[in-house]
């Protein structure tokens, strides 16, 4: 158990609509960071927060959007849903530095599957 | 512009023998080098990692890598694989863009035969 906890574990919905992902971090952690996994893309970076400011921005479509609040949980919203938008949406945190320097491991969650019929 | 390549896309092993599993990256400095595992139903974990010092890391599980200035090479290896080995493997690199933004490769799935 990496500590870190996404909800829903699956999903499925139909396009055009909307979907909110959420990810509280390992206790501690300020850094939380959002991957999508997809058997053609592979494993790519959307978006980084640290401590509720936007840090690092990835591959991320701009029908998605992302934020952290004060308790440090985390929300991917992805709206106008496509039939490419079905993959494995993984949350990960890291030190409370947010620093490479820390401990330089990034904490997964188990991933949201996300289906798109 | 920073990459990781991992040129096997499958791997199939016997049981009780050795593995390497490659993986290349590109990158303007020097790199923090990392190898995590994902077991099917599962998120990653993280096998090893590279900082700096000594090039010969190792990790979790049995595993080892080794870091290759010379060839850009980061390959993970175990002497002797186990059932429980097959996954899928990743090796990533950063930082990227600043913080911890991890850079990762395709992966490559493992199989082990009994």
């Amino acid at each position: 158990d990496s500590g870190v906890t996404q909800t829903p574990k699956h999903l499925i919905t139909a396009t055009g609509q909307r979907v909110t992902l959420r990810c509280s971090p390992r206790s501690g952690d300020l850094s939380v960071y959002w991957y999508q996994q997809s058997l053609d893309q592979g494993l790519q970076f959307l978006i980084q927060y640290y401590n509720g400011e936007e840090r690092a921005k990835g591959n991320i479509l701009e029908r998605f959007s992302a934020q952290q609040f004060p308790d440090l949980h985390s929300e991917l919203n992805l709206s106008s849903l496509e039939l490419g938008d079905s993959a494995l949406y993984f949350c990960a945190s890291s030190s409370r530095t947010g620093s490479l320097m820390g401990t330089g491991e990034l904490f997964f969650g188990e991933g949201s599957r996300l289906t798109v019929l | 512009a920073q990459s990781v390549t991992q040129p096997d896309i499958h791997i199939t092993v016997s049981e009780g023998a050795s593995l390497e599993l490659r993986c290349n990256y590109s990158y303007g400095a020097t790199p923090y080098l990392f190898w995590y595992v994902q077991s099917p139903g599962q998120g990653l974990q993280l096998l090893l990692k590279y900082f700096s010092g000594d090039t010969l890391v190792q990790g979790i599980k049995g595993f080892e890598a080794e870091f290759k200035r010379s060839q850009s090479s980061f390959n993970l290896r175990k002497p002797s694989v186990h059932w429980s080995d097959a996954a899928e493997y990743f090796c990533a690199v950063g930082p990227s863009g600043g913080y911890n933004k991890l850079i990762f490769g395709a992966g490559t799935r493992l199989a082990v035969h009994p």
